[in-house]
């Protein structure tokens, strides 16, 4: 099994700051289409998850141009250049390489 | 539009038993596959099981193989998750989810929370 871990688990973050969320995997994502099987969701407080990054680095339908993603293989790596407000909750990666897992989650909040 | 909603969902004792339900509608259901996601309180999200648009594939979670089965009724749009041998590490709400083309999940339904205790 795919194992996904997140740095940091807490991201107290100023407004207009920007932000980094680091995802690891513990085999590579990287298929051989040329493809990361890596996406990015965000939980904001009682909602279910959006999708945010899809593919390791293309922005969903509707995402803010604030969101990119980037990394390969086996490390990933989600920016919020600057954080807003609307951007609180919690941050999970997911491979969907070999069925599916999430990591721990990262949970942004504004100082 | 987009909609799955969940029902089955309540109270059970540890070692019993519950079928979940999901319905879809607003899009080709039978063109899909589908899974179901939980969480527990409080925790984050674990993916549960993975079934094929035709129903041929099958996956589950290590943590609940054995006790789970998933189905769906392309006649019905719906799926469904069979729940037997519960414990009470399974209490969570669980949510049923789209996956697009693109191996990402799209669209999830609101939930409907298990709690398993005594």
């Amino acid at each position: 099994d795919i194992v996904m871990t997140q740095s940091p688990l807490s991201l107290p973050v100023t407004p207009g700051e920007p932000a980094s969320i680091s995802c690891r995997s513990s085999q590579s994502l990287l298929y051989s289409n040329g493809y990361n099987y890596l996406n990015w969701y965000l939980q904001r407080p009682g909602k279910s998850p959006q999708l945010l990054i899809y593919l390791g680095s293309n922005r969903a339908s509707g995402v803010p141009d604030r969101f990119s993603g980037s990394g390969s293989g086996t490390d990933f790596t989600l920016k919020i250049s600057r954080v807003e407000a609307e951007d609180v909750g919690v941050y999970y990666c997911m491979q969907a390489l070999q069925t599916y897992s999430f990591g721990q989650g990262t949970k942004l909040e504004i100082k | 539009e987009v909609q799955l909603v969940e029902s089955g969902g309540g109270l059970v004792q540890p070692g019993g038993s519950l079928r979940l339900s999901c319905g879809a509608s607003g899009f080709t259901f039978s063109t899909f596959e589908m899974n179901w996601v939980r969480q527990a309180p409080g925790k984050g999200l674990e993916w549960v099981s993975y079934i094929s648009s035709s129903g041929d594939r099958i996956y589950y979670a290590d943590s609940v193989k054995g006790r789970f089965t998933i189905s769906r009724d392309n006649a019905k749009n719906s799926v469904y998750l069979q729940m037997n041998g519960l414990r009470p590490e399974d209490t969570a709400v669980y949510s049923c989810v789209r996956r697009s083309g693109d191996y990402y999940f799209d669209y999830w339904g609101q939930g409907t929370l298990v709690t398993v205790s005594a």
